[in-house]
C-alpha cells in the first residue's frame, strides 16, 4: 500500500504561472511533511517543510499548504521560473521518533516553459 | 546550513567486486542516516536506517549481506555493496538526520552513481 500519493505525475507550467503537486497521505501518526527538490544527477534538496499545527507555510515563492481532515497537504510555486524545472517529491514522517524514516511520493517532473 | 557530503560520486566497477561508498556530515552530528536506492525517474527506495554504534535496520527485502552498512562516527556512515552484479547498478544517496532545537530533518548527500559492468 503506498503511503504517500503524489499526483500529477508530470506537470507543464508557462513562466510567471502558478505550479501545484499534491500528495495525500494515510498513515495519521506522520506529523512531519517535507518537500524535496531533485535535479537530474543530483541529491534531492530540501525546500520546505511543514509540521500539522498549521495550516500554510510559505517561504518566498514556495507554500505549503496542509490539510489535515483530508489528510493531504500541497505545494504551491508561485511566479514559475524555468529554473523551478525538476523533480518534486512530497515526504512524510513520524518526524516525533528518533531514527524514523521518509516517506517519499512517487514524484512529480515539472516542466517551465520560457 | 547543514551539508552532507559523499564519496565518490561515480563509480564503475566489474561484477564480483566490491564498492564502499561514504556518507558524511560536514558540519553537523548525525546519530542517524539513512540509505536509498534511486532507479532513473523514479522515486528514493529506503534501504537501510543506520545508527551511530549499533547495527543498521535493513528494509524488507533488503540483503544485510550483500549491502553492507557501518555507522562509525557520528560524521560517517559506509555502505558497502559486496559482490556487486549489474543489477546492483543505481543511483545511491544517503542522508543524514539534522536536529536542533524544534528542527528535526534530513538532508541528503548528493548520490553516487554505480555502475557494474
Amino acid at each position: 500500500q503506498q503511503q504517500v500519493k503524489q499526483s500529477p505525475q508530470s506537470l507543464i507550467v508557462q513562466k510567471g504561472g502558478i505550479s501545484i503537486i499534491n500528495c495525500a497521505y494515510e498513515n495519521t501518526a506522520f506529523d512531519y511533511f517535507p518537500w524535496y527538490q531533485q535535479f537530474p544527477g543530483k541529491g534531492p534538496a530540501l525546500l520546505i517543510a511543514i509540521r500539522p499545527d498549521v495550516s500554510e507555510k510559505k517561504e518566498g515563492r514556495f507554500t505549503i499548504s496542509f490539510n489535515k481532515s483530508a489528510k493531504q497537504f500541497s505545494l504551491h510555486i508561485m511566479d514559475s521560473q524555468p529554473g523551478d524545472s525538476a523533480t518534486y517529491f512530497c515526504a512524510a514522517s513520524k518526524g516525533s521518533q528518533a531514527g524514523t524514516a521518509l516517506i517519499f511520493g512517487k514524484g512529480t517532473t515539472l516542466s517551465v516553459s520560457s | 546550513g547543514a551539508v552532507v557530503s559523499q564519496h565518490p560520486s561515480r563509480v564503475i566497477c566489474k561484477s564480483g567486486t566490491s564498492v564502499k561508498i561514504e556518507c558524511r556530515s560536514l558540519d553537523f552530528q548525525a546519530t542517524t542516516m539513512f540509505w536509498y536506492r534511486q532507479f532513473p525517474k523514479k522515486s528514493l527506495m529506503l534501504m537501510a536506517t543506520s545508527n551511530e554504534g549499533s547495527k543498521a535496520t535493513y528494509e524488507q527485502g533488503v540483503e544485510k549481506d550483500k549491502f553492507l552498512i557501518n555507522h562509525a562516527s557520528l560524521t560517517l556512515s559506509t555502505l558497502t555493496v559486496t559482490s556487486a552484479h549489474p543489477e546492483d547498478s543505481s543511483f545511491y544517496i544517503c542522508s543524514a538526520r539534522f536536529r536542533e532545537g524544534f528542527s528535526d530533518t534530513q538532508y541528503f548527500g548528493p548520490g553516487t552513481r554505480l555502475t557494474v559492468l
